[in-house]
Order: structure tokens, then C-alpha cells, then sequence
């Protein structure tokens, strides 16, 4: 089946320092990743839809200069958060969706869990 | 907008019951609905996938009814277990690309 991989799993950094987190599909090309916020006993929130080679479009309320998504190429996207504050701790989530026609599913990365103190 | 609604947030059985968790959205034109488990801590992992032109999908014990018309999706669990105790996630997508809508969730707790 399809894979998506994260890097890293956790990461804790300290307030006013940015953080990288970059997602891959290791067996296929995504052409569009989605990323995702959660915070603890929350659903998941939709940050902002990446298409390869192209600008993220950002949902309504999520800061686009202060997440800052990268996808340069159909099997990698970088989210990196900016200046990060306490209220940014949460679990991020990527996932990736399989050019591939028809069930248009959506794979989903192990998650990043990012403390900052 | 879409969304997603998931009753009850939380149940509590004891193990071998059967039981359903219920999901219902606001627009009904959808393209497919998920299902996913999470345990705490942890990823997604995907459960059933049901594409609009479908009725119900099984895996296993698990069993996922979609009725677009009404807005609805059910997943039943059959002769829960323990191992059966986690989050679990009602998603939907409207169209093909984009992305999944979540709700908040059942978490379940099967005890022995």
C-alpha cells in the first residue's frame, strides 16, 4: 500500500525558533498534500492544501507566513513553522493524496508531535 | 461548508458487545467517506473507505453503511474486543483532490 513518512515524530524547541517538518510519500507521486493540526482530544483541523510546484493554499484563520509549506517535488513537502510560540504545540499531520484516477484517497503520515517551551 | 458530526463522542462497553458509532455531514454531495482509527498519541489509521456511488464496505468485524441521501454513515463493530478501545474518525470528501473533513470523533472503551 501506499506510505507516507514523517520527519522527525517529535521535536521540542524553544520559543521564537523555527521547526521543520517534512513529509514523503515513499511510494508514490502525491501531487497534492494536505496538512493537518491537532490538538490533544481535538479533531483534526485542515491547515492548508499544497499542490506540487505550486503555492499552498491556506484555510481560513492559519497564518501563511507563519507556516510556511514547501513542495518542491511530487514525493516531499516541508511545513515550516515560524517564530514558534507555546500555542503552537500540537500534533501535525501530513498526508498525501495518489495522483492515481478514481478513489481519490488520502494516505496519512504518523504525525509530528512539536512542544515548544 | 461541510461538516462533520460524530455521536456519541464517547461510549463505554463491555467486551463482545456489538455496537455502532454514528456519522452524519451537512452537504450531501460527497465524493467518498472514511473511516479511521486512532489510538492515543498515534497516526490515523485507515478503517473502511466508501466511495459515493456505495452502499456499505466490511472489513473484518467492522462494517461501514453510507446514506448519502440522509447524510449518514454508520460503523458497526462486531463482538468488540479491548484491542478495540481507541479514537475513531469519521472523514468525508467533497470532491476528488481535496481534502478530507474530519469530525470529532467516538472514543471508545471496550473493557474485559
Amino acid at each position: 500500500g501506499a506510505v507516507v513518512s514523517q520527519h522527525p515524530s517529535w521535536v521540542i524547541c524553544k520559543s521564537g525558533t523555527s521547526v521543520k517538518i517534512e513529509c514523503r510519500s515513499l511510494d508514490f507521486q502525491a501531487t497534492t498534500m494536505f496538512w493537518y493540526r491537532q490538538f490533544p482530544k481535538q479533531s483534526l483541523m485542515l491547515m492548508a492544501t499544497s499542490n506540487e510546484g505550486s503555492k499552498a493554499t491556506y484555510e481560513q484563520g492559519v497564518e501563511k507566513d507563519k507556516f510556511l509549506i514547501n513542495h518542491a517535488s511530487l514525493t516531499l513537502s516541508t511545513l515550516t513553522v515560524t517564530s514558534a510560540h507555546p500555542e503552537d504545540s500540537s500534533f501535525y499531520i501530513c498526508s498525501a493524496s495518489a495522483p492515481r484516477g478514481g478513489a481519490g484517497e488520502q494516505y496519512f503520515g504518523p504525525g509530528t508531535r512539536l512542544t515548544v517551551t | 461548508k461541510q461538516e462533520v458530526t460524530q455521536i456519541p463522542a464517547a461510549l463505554s462497553v463491555p467486551e463482545g458487545e456489538n455496537l455502532v458509532l454514528n456519522c452524519s455531514f451537512t452537504d450531501s454531495a460527497i465524493y467518498n467517506l472514511q473511516w479511521f482509527r486512532q489510538d492515543p498519541g498515534k497516526g490515523l489509521t485507515s478503517l473502511l473507505l466508501i466511495q459515493s456511488s456505495q452502499r456499505e464496505q466490511t472489513s473484518g468485524r467492522l462494517n461501514a453503511s453510507l446514506d448519502k441521501s440522509s447524510g449518514r454513515s454508520t460503523l458497526y463493530i462486531a463482538a468488540s474486543q479491548p484491542g478495540d478501545s481507541a479514537t475513531y474518525l469519521c472523514a468525508v470528501k467533497d470532491q476528488a483532490g481535496t481534502a478530507l473533513i474530519f469530525g470529532k470523533g467516538t472514543t471508545l472503551s471496550v473493557s474485559s
